[in-house]
């Protein structure tokens, strides 16, 4: 298996533009997980679905964030309006609900807002 | 809300040696404890998964154990390589509805040095 496969690897946009984050989860896996990482605040889960389904987005920052996953072989992270403070590396995970939940991450996505 | 810190945040040793990261959690009633290793620039890399009913997992140069009651969890390395400098971040998962969820620590970086 190829594993979580992310794109693109790095991304620079200018503050006010849309951004999208790819990400197809390891085959077979019915749950994933988008994750922000930064120096100050550490690896910090936004949101996770299982089966497709959101079920918990709490860790989103704010509206300008939204994450669809319209199947299980995809899914996507929009950031609109970016702003600078989205710099981050953001991960995607990927894993089977159960019996360990074991996660797999992707490579990244490194996001530089100018 | 789950907290879980990690000790020391960064450690240098020489190669050879054998050493001890730390990770305590706040709330003991967690399902699973996982060890990470993250290179930089890179994502995550599972190294060790520990169900909440076991006391220990090992592979090849790696122990991890875990004393649910205390609310730690330390990973063992032996006989350190230079190979071995990376981050190591713990997580854990709560023995609640949502068990796939993780919450990670902020982790050890080690160097291993000839």
């Amino acid at each position: 298996d190829a594993g979580v496969i992310q794109s693109p690897r790095h991304e620079v946009t200018e503050m006010g533009q849309e951004v999208t984050l790819r990400c197809k989860p390891i085959s077979g896996h019915n749950s994933l997980f988008w994750y922000r990482q930064t120096m100050m605040r550490g690896l910090e889960l936004l949101i996770y679905f299982n089966n497709n389904v959101p079920i918990d987005d709490s860790g989103m920052p704010e509206d300008r964030f939204s994450a669809k996953m319209p199947n299980a072989s995809f899914s996507t992270l929009k950031i609109q309006p970016s702003e600078p403070r989205d710099s981050a590396v953001y991960f995607c995970a990927s894993s089977f609900a159960g019996p360990t939940y074991e996660q797999y991450f992707g490579p990244g996505t490194r996001l530089t807002v100018t | 809300k789950q907290e879980v810190t990690q000790i020391p945040a960064a450690l240098s040793v020489p190669e050879g040696e054998n050493l001890v990261l730390n990770c305590s959690f706040t709330d003991s009633a967690i399902y699973n404890l996982q060890w990470f290793r993250q290179d930089p620039g890179k994502g995550l890399t599972s190294l060790l998964l520990i169900q909440s009913s076991q006391r220990e997992q090992t592979s090849g140069r790696l122990n991890a154990s875990l004393d649910k009651s205390s609310g730690r969890s330390t990973l063992y390395i032996a006989a350190s390589q230079p190979g071995d400098s990376a981050t190591y971040l713990c997580a854990v998962r709560l023995n609640t509805g949502t068990a796939s969820k993780l919450t990670f620590g902020t982790g050890t970086r080690l160097q291993v040095t000839l």
